[in-house]
This record gives structure tokens, sequence and C-alpha cells, in this order.
């Protein structure tokens, strides 16, 4: 099992602040990195896969960056909504296998 | 909606029993993943089929098996049933098992009493 780990743990957020988490994996065997967004009683709905060192990634008001060499992805939400509310994922991938192996997640809570 | 099925929704059943999750994957999809998620758990990868046969095995019982058939659909079957199997089992697929996005099925929750 790789170490892959998710801080902060919750967050909870004002409408319209802009917020950040992280997403620390091995440094060595790197082969991709994915992250998700997690809804209440749906399920998790893939955001990124990020496979390049420095790599960013955009959707909307949402980005993640990559550093292979250090081991963390950070993803950003500018301006967040209450719609942004979800558990946010990060799963890693080495190149000895196939498995992603997720973090526990990040749990976001925007209110009005 | 992803276009991954999974059925049942909910599943009660009783320690020792048996029970068989079924997963159908996107169309075109020829990968498909299952993965379990426990109380306090992130999500744990259980195995992976990649058209038919079996690609990679991480965290899954003994007690635990699964397949993929010709029309690609797969299933997960869990059995001599414990009280800690008791989770969220979710189903993914993707075209063809290598960086490419996984796309996550709506999960069945089973409950062993």
């Amino acid at each position: 099992i790789l170490n892959v780990e998710q801080s902060p743990q919750s967050l909870h957020v004002q409408e319209g602040d802009s917020t950040n988490f992280t997403c620390s994996f091995p440094s060595s065997n790197f082969y991709a990195l994915h992250w998700y967004r997690w809804e209440t009683a749906k399920s998790p709905e893939a955001l990124f896969v990020m496979t390049l060192n420095g790599d960013e990634k955009k959707k909307g008001r949402i980005s993640a960056t990559l550093n292979t060499k250090e081991g963390y992805s950070y993803l950003y939400i500018k301006g967040s909504q209450p719609e942004d509310s979800a558990t946010y994922l990060c799963a890693f991938r080495s190149d000895s296998g196939y498995a992603l192996n997720f973090g526990k997640g990040t749990s976001l809570l925007v209110t009005p | 909606d992803s276009g991954v099925t999974q059925t049942p929704k909910h599943l009660i059943t009783a320690t020792g029993q048996r029970v068989t999750l079924r997963c159908s994957p996107r169309s075109g999809d020829l990968s498909v993943y299952w993965y379990q998620q426990s109380l306090d758990q992130g999500l744990q990868f259980l195995i992976q089929y990649y058209n038919g046969e079996e690609r990679a095995k991480g965290n899954i019982l003994e007690r635990f098996s699964a397949q993929q058939f010709p029309d690609l659909h797969s299933e997960l079957n869990l059995s001599s049933l414990e009280l800690g199997d008791s989770a969220l089992y979710f189903c993914a697929s993707s075209a063809t098992g290598q960086t490419e996005t996984q796309y996550f099925g709506p999960g069945t929750r089973l409950l062993v009493l």
C-alpha cells in the first residue's frame, strides 16, 4: 500500500473565499496523480489526471498543480460556491502497478 | 451520470452469507476496477480486469473473487461474509486501464448483520 496523505482533513469556508488543499504522495516511481470530487450520495467524479512534473490543469474555478520531485499536488478553488461543497480525493498511481491509491480526502463545506 | 451502472444499490445480509455485486462499464471501456470504502478508510483498490483478464490485484481478501465476462460486465463475489465487510463497494471503468480517467458507478452499499 502506498501512502497518500491529504490535508487538511476538512475545511469550512465562506462563499467567495478561495481555498486550497494538499495531496502528498511517494516521490519515487511516479506514474500519475488523479483528483476526484465526491459529493454526498453520489459517485466520485473525475477532475484531473496529471502525469508530468510541473503540470497545471484547470477546469472552471478549480485548478491543480503537480510536483513529482517532491511528491505533492495542490488543488485550488477560486471564489468558492456552496455547490463546491464535497470531498476532494487524490489518488496516486506508481509505475509498478495499475492500482490507484487514494487518500482519505479533504471535506470542503462552503456556506453562503 | 458516469455511464457505469451497479446493482443492487443496497444489500442487507447476514454473516456467513454470500453475495454478488454486478457492474456494467461505460460503453467502449475495456477495463473494470473494484474498490471498497469502509468507515474511516479511503477508497481501497480491490482488483482490476482488462478485457476479461485479471490485470492487477490489491487488498482483496481470499473470500472475495471477481470476474469480467465477454460482454465486459463484471461481478464481485463476496463469501463467508463478516460484519467488517459492511462497506460501500464501487466499480469504475476506463478505456484501456492505463493513465486515463476512471469513471465511477453509484456504488453498492452492503450491510452485514
